[in-house]
């Protein structure tokens, strides 16, 4: 069975710019959650769909959207991009958005802003 | 804010010792933890995962050990192997009127050493 996928796997933009970054969750799965990843840093909680819906948002300026679509896949959309947009970025899914589902993650897509 | 974090950021082990990652979380009424392993250029890896219910399970060589006392939690890999080399996350799952988010450490360098 596939896991999560993301694409693209590197992208690079420059500051101002809009980027779009794809996830396809493991079939079956209903949630998906979005993770920035700064360098030497943990991961950030971005955001958290479920059938369609934005359940949950991090601390993340309205830049920071996304959707997901009627096949559960998801898009995140960043805005005016900056400088320190640059991270890589995780998708992860789960079977469903209650508690204690575990998240699966995919490779990432490493975003850099010049 | 709430956060969970870790006492060591780096570890090094000889190959076949046991190693033990530590992590401090401080939201109480988190009721659901897990640990990740993420290799370089990859995506976190679910490794084990424990309920609040719990204080201890085992896997596959890991265990993973919950004090709530003390807002603790830990994971043990025992025989360690060249491949077990990566960065480990513990992750807090918090609920907040409804909605879900994983909170994660800053994560632990595990090095083992031949």
């Amino acid at each position: 069975e596939a896991g999560v996928t993301q694409s693209p796997t590197h992208l690079i933009k420059t500051r101002g710019q809009q980027a779009t970054l794809r996830c396809s969750p493991i079939s079956g799965h209903t949630s998906v959650y979005w993770y920035q990843q700064a360098l030497g840093l943990g991961l950030q909680f971005l955001l958290w769909y479920d059938e369609g819906e934005e359940r949950n948002r991090g601390n993340f300026p309205p830049r920071f959207s996304g959707r997901q679509f009627p096949n559960y896949s998801s898009e995140l959309n960043v805005n005016a991009l900056e400088l320190e947009d640059s991270a890589l970025y995780l998708c992860a899914s789960s079977l469903a958005w209650v508690a204690e589902e575990t998240q699966y993650f995919g490779p990432g897509t490493r975003l850099l802003v010049l | 804010g709430e956060s969970v974090g870790l006492h060591l950021p780096t570890l090094s082990v000889q190959e076949g010792d046991n190693s033990i990652i530590n992590c401090a979380y401080s939201n109480s009424a988190s009721d659901y933890f897990i640990w990740y392993k993420q290799e370089s250029g990859k995506g976190p890896q679910f490794i084990i995962d424990i309920r609040s219910n719990m204080d201890k399970r085992q896997g596959q060589r890991v265990t993973v050990l919950l004090n709530k006392t003390v807002k603790h939690l830990s994971l043990q890999i025992a025989a360690t192997q060249p491949g077990d080399s990566a960065v480990y996350f513990c992750a807090e799952n918090q609920r907040i009127q409804g909605a879900q988010k994983l909170v994660f450490g800053q994560g632990t360098r595990l090095t083992i050493n031949p």
